[in-house]
């Protein structure tokens, strides 16, 4: 499974867009890019997932360039509620059979009023 | 529709003491994983569930770990007897089986095991 790596931390003021970046120089053809998000005292939430391209849902964007090397989160205006662990995540998932996800670190975005 | 929960949300036992966490995934999916944190750590797979069948259980440490599931539905994971190194978040989470393409897990709230 491809190593990621990401920014330990970022700050951030509300209404700003924030983009977080990961690496994944030994990223496979049937691996996907999946982002977890993390409160204090929660488990992982899933934010947004693609292979390639643009994907966009109501929550943020994924730009993914041609070669997959890297992946950018795209959160637009973020308020202090987005203050959380954001996390990288690329591996195989086809029909749960290679199903476990390797957590980094992630990166701690703090976001101030 | 109910999320994945977790009980208890948070369990103290002395070393030696046996625990069980109880995981309910989401109705109707298949997969069940657990995995955990311990202090400082990065968040670690444990193992992984297709229905009541172990599909990958690469990532127990060791036998003091004991994880069921069986009817397919809730797992409960056993640590007996518990160290010290035990202590931390046990997250658990699952998804459906998907029919190609990546697949969502939905994580619960975590128990947090601390060991005195």
């Amino acid at each position: 499974l491809a190593k990621t790596t990401q920014p330990i931390s970022m700050d951030s003021y509300e209404g700003q867009e924030v983009n977080i970046t990961c690496s994944h120089n030994n990223i496979a053809t049937n691996d996907y890019i999946t982002w977890y998000q993390q409160f204090p005292s929660q488990g992982p939430r899933f934010i947004i997932q693609g292979y390639k391209t643009k994907v966009t849902n109501e929550v943020a964007s994924l730009f993914i360039p041609a070669d997959r090397k890297s992946s950018t989160l795209s959160l637009p205006r973020v308020s202090l509620s987005d203050t959380a662990v954001y996390y990288c995540l690329v591996g195989e998932n086809y029909g749960g059979s290679q199903g476990n996800l390797i957590f980094g670190k992630g990166t701690k975005l703090s976001v101030k009023p | 529709e109910a999320g994945v929960t977790q009980f208890p949300s948070h369990s103290v036992i002395e070393k030696g003491q046996t625990v069980t966490l109880r995981c309910d995934p989401i109705s109707g999916h298949d997969n069940l994983y657990w995995y955990r944190r311990v202090m400082g750590k990065e968040i670690k797979f444990l193992l992984h569930f297709v229905k009541e069948s172990k599909q990958d259980e690469s990532g127990m440490p060791n036998n003091r770990f004991l994880a069921e599931r069986t009817g397919g539905t809730y797992s409960t994971l056993k640590v007996q007897p518990a160290e010290l190194e035990d202590s931390g978040v046990y997250f658990c989470a699952s998804s459906q089986v998907a029919g190609g393409g990546a697949d969502t897990q939905y994580f619960g709230p975590g128990t947090r095991l601390t060991v005195l």
